[in-house]
């Protein structure tokens, strides 16, 4: 079965600074991976995506992934960070036979003035 | 834009009540699933539904109930309310043929609290 891991429950980096979120993954074929945001008391708003091509993905609100295979990885990086990124992050992988996805545990994003 | 509306962003019940909750979508969407989500825990997939009148269980479906009578409506049913779940409770839909070009559309979410 699939699985995704974020292995960093919380990550604080201040106003400016750049940041990585981790996400591996566990998937046997070819993995469909999300990133998406939630902004307290919100659901879930889409990010980015990667299914083929590029490994290198550019999503909204300034943030980007690179798919690496060997290392089953998928982070996302922000390369100056806003205080209104302040908000918790999921990775997930679809599993396209069972049509549905599984996310990881999260990550919440402290910003710091 | 999409929209996934959930009936009510908080509700309060007691112990042992029938309890439903709502979610409609407005985009035709085949896909539609239901999720819970806690500290720590992430999001666990309780049911979805490919389908109208089509159900399938997910990583936790145990102490709950779905029905999917119309394409635009997916109901989940706690048939007999307890302590342990009390949680938030995310609602998402996709379209079959572009989930990875668009992934899930969520609901704003329900909080519930059972006491």
């Amino acid at each position: 079965a699939q699985s995704v891991t974020q292995p960093d429950i919380h990550i604080t980096v201040s106003e400016g600074a750049s940041l990585e979120l981790r996400c591996n993954y566990s998937y046997g074929a070819t993995p469909y991976l999300f990133w998406y945001v939630q902004s307290p008391g919100q659901g879930l708003q889409l990010l980015l995506k990667y299914f083929s091509g590029d490994t290198l993905v550019q999503g909204i609100k300034g943030f980007e992934a690179e798919f690496k295979r060997s290392q089953s990885s998928f982070n996302l990086r922000k390369p100056s960070v806003h205080w209104s990124d302040a908000a918790e992050y999921f990775c997930a992988v679809e599993d396209t036979n069972a049509g549905k996805s599984t996310f990881g545990d999260g990550t919440t994003l402290t910003v710091k003035p | 834009d999409v929209k996934v509306t959930q009936s009510s962003r908080y509700l309060v019940k007691r112990t042992g009540e029938k309890v439903f909750l709502e979610c409609v979508q407005d985009m035709d969407h085949e896909n539609m699933f239901w999720y819970r989500q806690d500290p720590g825990l992430g999001l666990r997939l309780i049911y979805f539904s490919y389908d109208v009148k089509m159900k399938e269980k997910g990583d936790i479906p145990e102490g709950y109930s779905v029905s999917r009578e119309k394409k635009e409506r997916f109901s989940l049913i706690l048939e007999s309310a307890s302590t342990n779940q009390t949680s938030m409770y995310l609602c998402a839909s996709s379209s079959r043929q572009d989930t990875l070009l668009y992934g899930y559309t969520f609901g704003s979410g329900t909080r519930l609290t059972v006491v």
